[in-house]
């Protein structure tokens, strides 16, 4: 069962414009959320997270918002710039289970 | 830092043979995860430690894969026999926080590709 969901599998974005990816999970006692970005080759990197005891995180250009009540997370990346363009994935936990999303492709066009 | 190091980085083995993935985590973290990455399912956890203690290794799909983890800086994970459905993308990852649900540090990843 996908607990996890990233329903974009692709997303493409012009540099300089905000880049808004998706995710939503089904279950409700998931308490802390992750972004983890991939390029090819490479393994996932640590981006950003957020705990459930909070609606917004920001990093520089990076934001994750959570809406518990729509059991919904987003990141916010703005400007997007061309080196932003990677695989994102979204990945939930609670206690020791973790899910990721299946991922969504970010293409920045200069 | 050199990161998490994993060996090898591609590995072609035909159906039945043994195939060992080997990880080096990050100095000082004293959790390690191996997850698999497939078109199918995504990434999934696989199995993980704690102080070179398994903690969970309800991911491994089945007895063909075993994990070891003989010290804090080595950990292999064991596909014997091997099976053309096991063809995916191998990560370790290592972390500090001592829990899988915190942020981790993910290796390079090996590529198997069982024929």
């Amino acid at each position: 069962d996908q607990q996890v969901k990233q329903n974009s599998p692709s997303l493409s974005v012009q540099e300089g414009r905000i880049s808004i990816l998706n995710c939503d999970y089904t279950n409700s006692m998931f308490d802390y959320f992750l972004w983890y970005k991939k390029y090819p080759a490479e393994g996932p990197t640590f981006l950003i997270s957020i705990s459930s005891i909070k609606d917004k995180n920001e990093d520089g250009r990076f934001t994750v918002f959570l809406n518990k009540s729509a059991k919904h997370l987003s990141l916010h990346i703005v400007p997007s710039q061309p080196g932003d363009s990677a695989v994102y994935f979204c990945a939930a936990s609670r206690n020791n289970d973790m899910r990721f999303g299946a991922g969504t492709r970010l293409t920045v066009k200069p | 830092d050199a990161g998490v190091i994993q060996s090898p980085r591609h590995e072609v083995t035909e159906m039945g043979q043994e195939v060992t993935l080997r990880c080096k985590p990050i100095s000082g973290h004293n959790s390690l995860f191996w997850y698999r990455q497939t078109m199918m399912r995504g990434l999934e956890l696989l199995i993980y430690f704690n102080n070179n203690v398994p903690i969970d290794d309800s991911g491994m799909p089945e007895d063909r894969f075993s994990a070891k983890m003989p010290n804090a800086s080595f950990s292999t994970l064991k596909i014997q026999p091997s099976e053309p459905r096991d063809s995916a993308v191998y990560f370790c990852a290592s972390s500090s926080r001592g829990s899988v649900s915190y942020e981790q540090y993910f290796g390079p990843g090996t590529r198997l590709t069982v024929t």
